[in-house]
């Protein structure tokens, strides 16, 4: 497609509940990356892809966080027994180069 | 650790005002800075990339500096018309490593 794509747009998610967040990046490129947005803050690293290899997960904020991307095109970040600091946008994304980033437009998750 | 910072974190401005809007960091050892513009919803879109070597970027009515040895970067936005309404942020990377460092932006209103 012509940009990083998300899905959901929105999320609410019950306290203890799963959740599943896509992004499909733009078609080649090699590097995938997701990030963190809480209210009023700028995004935060979470994890790091090139290809399939997910090369840093130093920012995963805990092992209730998980990301993959198993055939080096889509990822899905898996966030288990959702916390109310979860709440979040969560945006997606993708380079050619490691100048050349393109963000979705995220993922606003709200856990209740 | 690599802090940045934005000031000041909300601006208003009548129409045709320019204004500057602020970034310092607190390690010079960056590779590059960008300026990223975000609109309410939306993902982000990079405005300006400014390599260490580089003083300056210009791209229409916006102008970003880089002073590295002083750990500042300022966005200079001419003319300032309603579209302009979005909050900016600017990010580092310290070491093309494809880990941005953002700082927490800011939002700014342009009023007709």
């Amino acid at each position: 497609g012509a940009g990083v794509s998300q899905s959901p747009r929105y999320k609410v998610a019950k306290r203890g509940q799963d959740v599943a967040l896509r992004c499909d990046p733009i078609s080649g490129h090699v590097s995938l990356f997701w990030y963190q947005q809480a209210l009023g803050q700028g995004p935060e690293f979470l994890t790091y892809f090139q290809n399939e290899a997910q090369l840093d997960k130093s920012g995963l904020p805990s092992d209730r966080f998980f990301a993959e991307r198993p055939e080096g095109s889509v990822s899905t970040l898996k966030i288990q027994r959702t916390q109310q600091e979860d709440s979040a946008v969560y945006l997606c994304a993708s380079s050619l180069n490691s100048d050349d980033y393109t963000f979705g437009s995220g993922t606003r998750l709200t856990v209740v | 650790k690599q802090e940045v910072t934005q000031i000041p974190a909300a601006l208003s401005v009548p129409e045709g005002e320019n204004l500057v809007l602020n970034c310092s960091f607190t390690d010079s050892a960056i590779y590059n800075l960008q300026w990223f513009r975000q609109d309410p919803g939306k993902g982000l879109t990079s405005l300006l990339l400014i390599q260490s070597s580089q003083r300056e970027q210009t791209s229409g009515r916006l102008n970003a500096s880089l002073d590295k040895s002083s750990g500042r970067s300022t966005l200079y936005i001419a003319a300032s018309q309603p579209g302009d309404s979005a909050t900016y942020l600017c990010a580092v990377d310290m070491d093309s490593s494809y880990k941005l460092i953002f700082g927490s932006g800011t939002r700014l209103l342009v009023r007709p």
